[in-house]
């Protein structure tokens, strides 16, 4: 199975911020990583594809870079409404496998 | 615009089977990889598995022995079954569209509590 490591497993924030999270696969998976975002109560919500291109509906605040085995999502000038969980998923080779998710909390 | 719902009991007992079906509306079926996903509460998600409307099937090998996944196209539905359910199997179960290319997950569920308990 390729593991999926993120970091960190919490953030805090303040509106207006920028943050970065990262994502490590355990082994090449070229740009077969995706990101979600969730929220409490909610199913996830894909916001990056192929590792840099954004979901149509997604703020172009989000945004995403990376290939091989280091990813990174960054959010650009916080807003309420990114409170939330974040996930990355690589779809490179089953088992699908998922990080451990990003908590992003306000400061 | 595709939707996607869960359906079935909301309890099972333990060592009995977990019986859900996702029904997909707004779009066909057909042409599709179409995955379980779950979620135990606080924690991360977990992949089950994925059947195509091929009839396909891929399973986590950590839970490939007792999943068992199926699709009617007829009724625009596909089906998990999770035998020799205990406490650990306790999770919000997802359904969710495998997208055509990069297989990410374009299309969920609002996802299903399943309790295990006696």
């Amino acid at each position: 199975d390729i593991q999926m490591t993120q970091s960190p497993s919490s953030l805090s924030a303040s509106l207006g911020d920028t943050v970065t999270i990262t994502c490590r696969a355990s082994q090449t998976i070229t740009s077969y990583l995706h990101w979600y975002q969730q929220k409490p109560g909610k199913a996830p919500n894909l916001l990056i594809y192929a590792a840099s291109s954004l979901q149509s509906g997604v703020p172009s605040r989000f945004s995403g870079s990376g290939s091989g085995t280091d990813f990174t999502l960054t959010i650009s000038s916080l807003q309420p409404e990114d409170f939330a969980s974040y996930y990355c998923q690589q779809s490179y080779s089953t088992p699908r496998t998922f990080g451990q998710g990003t908590n992003l909390e306000i400061k | 615009q595709v939707q996607l719902q869960e359906s079935g009991p909301g309890l099972v007992k333990p060592s009995e089977t977990l019986s859900l079906t996702c029904t997909v509306s707004g779009g066909s079926i057909s042409g599709y990889y179409w995955s379980w996903i779950r979620q135990p509460a606080g924690k991360g998600l977990e992949w089950i598995g994925r059947v195509h409307t091929s009839g396909t099937t891929n399973y986590n090998p950590s839970l490939k022995s007792r999943v068992t996944m199926s699709v009617d196209r007829s009724k625009n539905q596909f089906s998990l079954n999770l035998s020799s359910v205990t406490v650990a199997d306790t999770a919000v179960y997802y359904c969710a569209r495998d997208s055509n290319g990069w297989r990410n997950y374009d299309y969920w569920g609002q996802g299903t509590l399943v309790t295990v308990s006696s």
